[in-house]
């Protein structure tokens, strides 16, 4: 089955305690993104990722990091989170050089920082 | 001004009444446009995907294209309680893989 995997599906933690959220794919899609969803703002993006050892910036980077080391991967890293980024987070991911292909998420990471 | 906006609603539509959403863009570039559904805490999921001028329709659900006046519009119809949900609006320029989102319109179809 085509999947977009996160893990961990929720997530309480502290401030300042580094944490890593997991996305996997299996449908060899090379370009993928995080984005962050909060009442009001709709779905922002985060980070993306062209293909492997291709980052860059989307409209939120402050505060998170990302890696892309093997194509179905591209785990989101928040070194020393903040309340302020208490939110749902989804990882997508489609096909690129094709600007009609659809997004598929993953069933989303809803992160406490208390 | 939004790249892309809709109105927030929510949406209060009588079960088995048509639904109207719709969404406006600021970017001329932005050429193809995807209908997401999202239920409460879920991942959005695709509905609907348009690319050209005019209608396209996919059972109950029509997404209508005007590229120039920069609006796209998804009618749901015989609106069905299952039908409740937020739908999001995106697009994407051409060439580009980064998808632009709306802030959704809350839809509720009352029994």
């Amino acid at each position: 089955e085509a999947q977009v995997t996160q893990n961990p599906r929720y997530l309480i933690t502290v401030t300042g305690k580094k944490l890593t959220v997991t996305c996997s794919q299996n449908m060899n899609h090379e370009y993928m993104s995080w984005y962050r969803q909060d009442p009001g703002l709709g779905l922002r993006q985060i980070y993306y990722s062209m293909n492997v050892e291709a980052t860059d910036k989307g409209d939120v980077p402050e505060g998170y990091k990302v890696s892309r080391k093997e194509k179905r991967n591209f785990p989101l890293i928040l070194e020393s989170p903040s309340p302020n980024q208490t939110s749902l987070y989804f990882c997508a991911s489609s096909n690129r050089g094709r600007s009609y292909t659809e997004a598929f998420f993953g069933q989303g990471t809803r992160l406490t920082v208390v | 001004q939004k790249e892309v906006e809709q109105n927030s609603g929510p949406l209060s539509v009588p079960e088995g009444a048509i639904a109207s959403l719709n969404c406006t863009y600021s970017d001329r570039v932005s050429q193809s446009f995807f209908w997401y559904r999202q239920y409460s805490g879920k991942s959005p999921e695709l509905i609907m995907s348009i690319y050209s001028n005019g209608d396209k329709e996919d059972g109950r659900f029509t997404a209508q294209l005007n590229k120039a006046s920069q609006y796209v519009s998804l009618l749901i119809r015989d609106s069905q309680p299952s039908d409740s949900a937020t739908y999001l609006c995106a697009s994407k320029r051409e060439g580009a893989q980064k998808l632009v989102f709306g802030q959704g319109t809350r839809l509720t179809i009352n029994p």
